[in-house]
């Protein structure tokens, strides 16, 4: 069965690096999300990508992250100098349309500052 | 806007039945249902899309009121399997938008 797979599934950074967060969506999947949960709170929406361009993002979503599409599989969240706070599990979900379709989701990277 | 879900946890043994609802402030479209056990990545459930719309799952289905705008989950004669958070999903904006997800029902199944 095809599944969105995420890598790393662990990272542990120092506050102040950038770090990139990889997806591999469904082949045929023209939405992409990254979400992020904070340990035991909701999954959060961070931004949305569909023909190559972010179509909504988040409050959460400033300055600081950024994503990308840089072939035609991968799609991956940077964050480009990270806090204590975005310490967070990390999860690439695609579906093959929007709202009224299944999001599939990785198993998620779980990222550490330090 | 999130939707916000009640109960925030439940606590249920084997074979027992329960109800967890999902209300928003605004106009809905669609409510998805999703599942996700500690530590792994949310699961769909399913997804309901039309006013007054039930569907099932296993011992797992779902109403929408859309007049209402909420949604409500049942979990039928339950199975220490079915132990998890259980998020419901709205769309952002106005149809067609990527989901927000309520703060979670942590289900919790003994034997």
């Amino acid at each position: 069965e095809p599944e969105v797979t995420q890598t790393p599934s662990h990272q542990v950074t120092q506050m102040g690096q950038e770090v990139i967060l990889r997806c591999v969506p469904i082949s045929n999947h023209l939405y992409f999300y990254w979400y992020r949960q904070i340990l035991g709170q909701k999954v959060e929406f961070l931004v949305s990508f569909y023909n190559n361009e972010i179509s909504e993002k988040s409050e959460i979503f400033d300055d600081q992250f950024s994503v990308e599409r840089p072939d035609g599989s991968n799609f991956t969240l940077k964050i480009r100098s990270t806090k204590l706070e975005d310490s967070a599990m990390y999860f690439c979900a695609s579906s093959v349309g929007q709202g009224n379709t299944e999001a599939f989701f990785g198993q998620g990277t779980r990222l550490t500052v330090v | 806007q999130q939707p916000v879900q009640s109960p925030q946890a439940v606590i249920l043994r084997e074979g027992e039945d329960a109800v967890i609802n999902c209300s928003s402030s605004k106009a809905l479209y669609s409510v998805h249902w999703y599942r996700q056990k500690h530590g792994e990545a949310p699961v769909f459930l399913m997804i309901l899309l039309k006013g007054g719309e039930q569907k099932g799952h296993e011992k797992i289905s779902a109403s929408f009121n859309e007049k209402k705008q909420q949604s409500s989950l049942y979990l039928t004669a339950s199975q220490l399997s079915y132990s998890g958070t259980y998020f419901c999903g709205t769309e952002r904006g106005s149809g067609n938008t990527p989901l927000v997800f309520g703060k979670g029902t942590r289900l919790s199944v003994i034997a």
